[in-house]
């Protein structure tokens, strides 16, 4: 039973264009998302997350929303460069009535961008 | 800054072998975390530690050992390797246990293959 999906495997773009990834999650408990990188032969790297209680978060070129009724969120990357193509994996858990804590993060399979010069 | 040292980056295991994959950080990280990753999957939690002396289960322990002798180490054990477990393994670490001021850091992976 997947609780995070990511159904896209792929994606292609041209450097400079907007990359949008998608994920969907089934648990309404989830309450915390995150957004990690990962290049070959290399460990996942934090990128950015968001709350439940907001619906949008900005870092540089990364933006992340989040609809919460619709149950998905989606990592957008403007401009994109070459260097942003790696896998991105989406994670979500739930931090409320955890004390701040829960060591579980419920990963999705990933989706591989391919940024093209 | 070395951060999160996995070693080593390759192993082949024979069906009922067993092994230990190290994990070192030098962050001085309380929180250390092993998950799975298998092919076309996301990542799963086998074992974590919020300290020295102090480890519990994840999703997916069976199969696996862990002890937390220091704050730097946190080695995983297989003990009887099964087809089953090959799977690129990742060690993590994080300076405290809230997941939004404190994101894992992980390792560059160990990548485990059993015949």
């Amino acid at each position: 039973d997947q609780q995070v999906k990511q159904n896209s495997p792929s994606l292609s773009v041209q450097e400079g264009r907007i990359s949008i990834l998608n994920c969907d999650y089934t648990n309404s408990m989830f309450d915390y998302f995150l957004w990690y990188k990962k290049y070959p032969a290399e460990g996942p790297t934090f990128l950015i997350s968001i709350s439940s209680i907001k619906d949008k978060n900005e870092d540089g070129r990364f933006t992340v929303f989040l609809n919460k009724s619709a149950k998905h969120l989606s990592l957008h990357i403007v401009p994109s460069q070459p260097g942003d193509s790696a896998v991105y994996f989406c994670a979500a858990t739930v931090l409320k009535n955890s004390g701040g804590s829960n060591y579980k993060l419920t990963f999705g399979k990933g989706t591989l961008l391919t940024v093209n010069p | 800054n070395a951060g999160v040292t996995q070693t080593p980056k390759f192993r082949i295991l024979k069906i009922g072998q067993s092994m230990t994959l190290q994990c070192t950080q030098d962050m001085n990280h309380n929180y250390m975390y092993w998950y799975r990753q298998d092919p076309g999957m996301g990542l799963k939690l086998i074992y974590y530690s919020v300290g020295a002396g102090i480890t519990d289960k994840g999703e997916v322990p069976n199969g696996y050992n862990v002890s937390r002798s220091t704050t730097e180490d946190f080695p995983l054990r297989l003990e009887l390797a099964a087809p089953s477990q090959t799977s690129v393994y990742f060690c993590a670490s994080s300076l405290t246990r809230d997941r939004g001021r404190s994101p894992l850091h992980f390792g560059n992976g160990t990548r485990l293959t059993v015949t």
